[in-house]
């Protein structure tokens, strides 16, 4: 079983539209939680971390569940620029140092 | 931009070659992190360098290693090429080796092994 798990999509939203998508992780340890955007053939970049109490950055919520262990991220009105694949990320323990493990990657195509 | 640079941006190899892909952190970073990227899948750590020594390492070969310079700028070789070495190579560097530093990202080096 992987690490950290994500529907790869794609998930097609008409422009305007919500759009949510969870992600899953195996380790009951994990200790920080991430969502990367990864446009294409480019590097990750940082959206926002999630937090336990739940976070929003913009048009963007983050939301983790502990006990089920999934992060998600939900999109509101969405833009053509949101498409994108976005990636979950997991930090363990602290012993375990700064490494970065991230989901496969859930691709969304916003359409006109 | 993360001021993170990698070279070469693309390079074609066959297998059994080696390969030495290159990365500069962003100034005043001391700890740079390589993680590869199979087409369609998520970014793997392969390992961290922390001011010149591996700082820990992903499920990788031994064929995969690493150099971390005085200025901070790092190697990644890799050893008798296999097809399924293709993919896109990304380096990260972050302030600090600490558990809670965020790593910055350059535009990595799409690998091709044929």
């Amino acid at each position: 079983r992987k690490e950290v798990e994500q529907d790869p999509g794609p998930f097609n939203v008409p422009e305007g539209a919500t759009v949510a998508f969870n992600c899953t992780y195996s380790n009951s340890a994990s200790q920080s939680f991430f969502w990367y955007r990864q446009d294409c053939r480019k590097e990750p970049k940082l959206l926002m971390s999630v937090y336990s109490s739940g976070n929003e950055d913009g048009r963007f919520t983050a939301q983790l569940n502990r006990a089920s262990q999934y992060i998600s991220l939900l999109i509101r009105d969405s833009k053509l620029s949101d498409s994108a694949t976005y990636l979950c990320v997991v930090k363990g323990l602290k012993a375990a140092g700064n490494k970065l493990t991230f989901g496969g990657g859930t691709r969304v195509l916003v359409k006109p | 931009e993360t001021g993170v640079t990698q070279s070469p941006t693309h390079l074609i190899k066959t297998r059994g070659q080696q390969v030495t892909l290159r990365c500069s952190s962003q100034s005043g970073h001391n700890t740079v992190s390589w993680y590869q990227q199979a087409l369609g899948q998520g970014p793997q750590f392969i390992f961290q360098y922390y001011r010149e020594e591996e700082n820990g390492r992903g499920n990788f070969p031994p064929r995969f290693s690493g150099l971390q310079f005085p200025n901070y700028s790092s190697e990644l070789n890799v050893n008798a090429l296999e097809l399924d070495d293709s993919a896109l190579y990304l380096c990260a560097s972050s302030l600090a080796a600490g558990w809670g530093e965020t790593q910055y990202f350059g535009p990595g080096t799409r690998l091709l092994v044929l």
